[in-house]
């Protein structure tokens, strides 16, 4: 299984800060990697696939980079509705694998 | 609009089955691959397999198999996971997740997710 390590597991900013969660693959994965957000008491959503790409409809204040192992979310000037916690996951290869998240609060 | 709702809390002793639903909407369900994720308490999201409705082909995590048994009924456009001996361990939430393929990947994003269903495993 390829394994996903997500860092740091929980920060806390300010309104309008920028943050930065870095996400790295056990083995290369091209750009096959997924950002996702679950707020509290609810399902996940899709941020960002293949990396860097915005999923429809997502504020463009969230952004993703990064190729092979190691990649990046970006939350450019944090708003109160970020509150939640952030996924990775890699589709390289089955199975499907997250990283252990990270907590954003405020 | 796509919708995955799924069945809802379920309580049960340790031994004992269950089977959870997630009926679908909004899409032509037998064309997209769709599946479960596991969220224990307090823990992070763990994929446990997919069914592709179209041909019943079935892809599980290594971590599942064996453990549940991942189903579909295209007459209704409903997915299922179904335990035969829950244990205490299995206490979750479980969510339906539909797979969205990327041009060009084999593979892509967990596009639609439905609203969880908690299950409870406790004597």
């Amino acid at each position: 299984d390829i394994q996903m390590t997500q860092s740091p597991a929980s920060l806390s900013a300010s309104v309008g800060e920028t943050v930065t969660i870095t996400c790295q693959a056990s083995q290369h994965i091209d750009s096959y990697l997924n950002w996702y957000q679950q707020k509290p008491g609810e399902a996940p959503n899709v941020l960002i696939y293949s990396a860097s790409s915005l999923w429809r409809g997502v504020p463009t204040r969230f952004s993703g980079s990064g190729s092979g192992t190691h990649f990046t979310f970006t939350i450019s000037g944090l708003q109160p509705e970020d509150v939640g916690t952030y996924y990775c996951q890699q589709y390289d290869d089955l199975p499907l694998t997250f990283g252990g998240g990270t907590r954003v609060e405020i | 609009e796509v919708l995955l709702e799924q069945s809802g809390a379920e309580v049960r002793k340790p031994g004992e089955s269950l089977k959870i639903s997630c009926k679908t909407s909004g899409y032509t369900f037998r064309e997209y691959w769709i599946g479960w994720v596991r969220q224990m308490p307090g823990r992070g999201l763990e994929w446990m397999g997919f069914i592709y409705p179209r041909d019943s082909d079935i892809r599980y995590s290594p971590s599942f198999r064996g453990q549940v048994i991942i189903s579909a009924d295209r007459s209704i456009d409903t997915a299922y996971v179904q335990w035969s001996r829950l244990k205490a361990s299995d206490t979750a939430v479980y969510y339906c997740v539909r797979l969205r393929v990327l041009v060009g990947d084999s593979l892509g994003a967990l596009d639609v997710w439905g609203q969880g269903t908690e299950v409870t495993v406790s004597s």
